[in-house]
């Protein structure tokens, strides 16, 4: 079936360090990839996403590349603030084919935390 | 703007009683979703709504119940609420089905069971 596989957390780094959070996905078709953040006692806010392969998302400094060679679709920012400590998920949606229309597979999340 | 809108943002309930959580939407989409979120897990779903359109994911349990009266709002009933049930619950929308349609999500209501 479809699943997300995400780099465990949590992660810390200082402020303006390199960001990359793994996602790896498993999917028959051709899924939309996608990342949301959940700042803490929020919901999920969309941060990017993409619907094709080789497909580049991005959004307030972050991007990912949706590689359907590795089947991946890394998170990062090259230089991140403290505003950016959230957690965040990767996501797919298989789409038409298939399965459940209504269902976004989610990865466990990713906690990030920068430190000033 | 344009937005989705859990109230409360905080429930408490005591084990057993029924409890209902609401939803509303201004962006006219055709699809709204519940979620059940436990701490430091992924969003689980729990069913949808195409229109009036009812879908229940396998898994969830009979204890959760929705209601779709009209476009704009969604409710999420608790039967009977079981200490496990106590989590963060996230409605979403989109505009239709389908996986270019991302999701809107609101700020989630957080249950607690006493």
């Amino acid at each position: 079936g479809n699943s997300v596989t995400q780099m465990e957390g949590p992660v810390t780094l200082s402020e303006e360090a390199f960001l990359t959070i793994n996602c790896t996905y498993t999917a028959t078709g051709y899924p939309s990839l996608f990342w949301y953040v959940q700042y803490p006692g929020e919901g999920l806010q969309l941060l990017l996403k993409a619907t094709k392969a080789d497909d580049k998302g991005s959004n307030k400094g972050f991007e990912a590349t949706y590689r359907k060679e590795t089947t991946s679709f890394h998170l990062e920012k090259g230089s991140v603030q403290v505003s950016d400590s959230a957690v965040y998920f990767c996501a797919l949606h298989s789409g038409d084919y298939g399965g459940s229309q209504g269902n976004l597979i989610f990865g466990k999340g990713t906690k990030l935390s920068v430190k000033p | 703007d344009a937005m989705v809108i859990q109230n409360p943002r905080y429930q408490v309930t005591q084990f057993g009683k029924p409890v209902t959580l609401s939803c509303s939407q201004t962006l006219n989409h055709n699809v709204m979703y519940w979620y059940q979120q436990k701490s430091s897990q992924a969003p689980k779903l729990l069913f949808h709504y195409y229109d009036k359109d009812f879908n229940n994911e396998a898994d969830t349990p009979d204890n959760f119940q929705s209601r779709r009266p009209n476009t704009s709002f969604c409710f999420l009933d608790i039967r009977s609420p079981g200490l496990g049930d106590a989590a963060m619950y996230l409605c979403a929308t989109s505009r239709v089905l389908g996986g270019m349609q991302p999701q809107h999500f609101g700020d989630g209501t957080r249950l607690s069971i006493l």
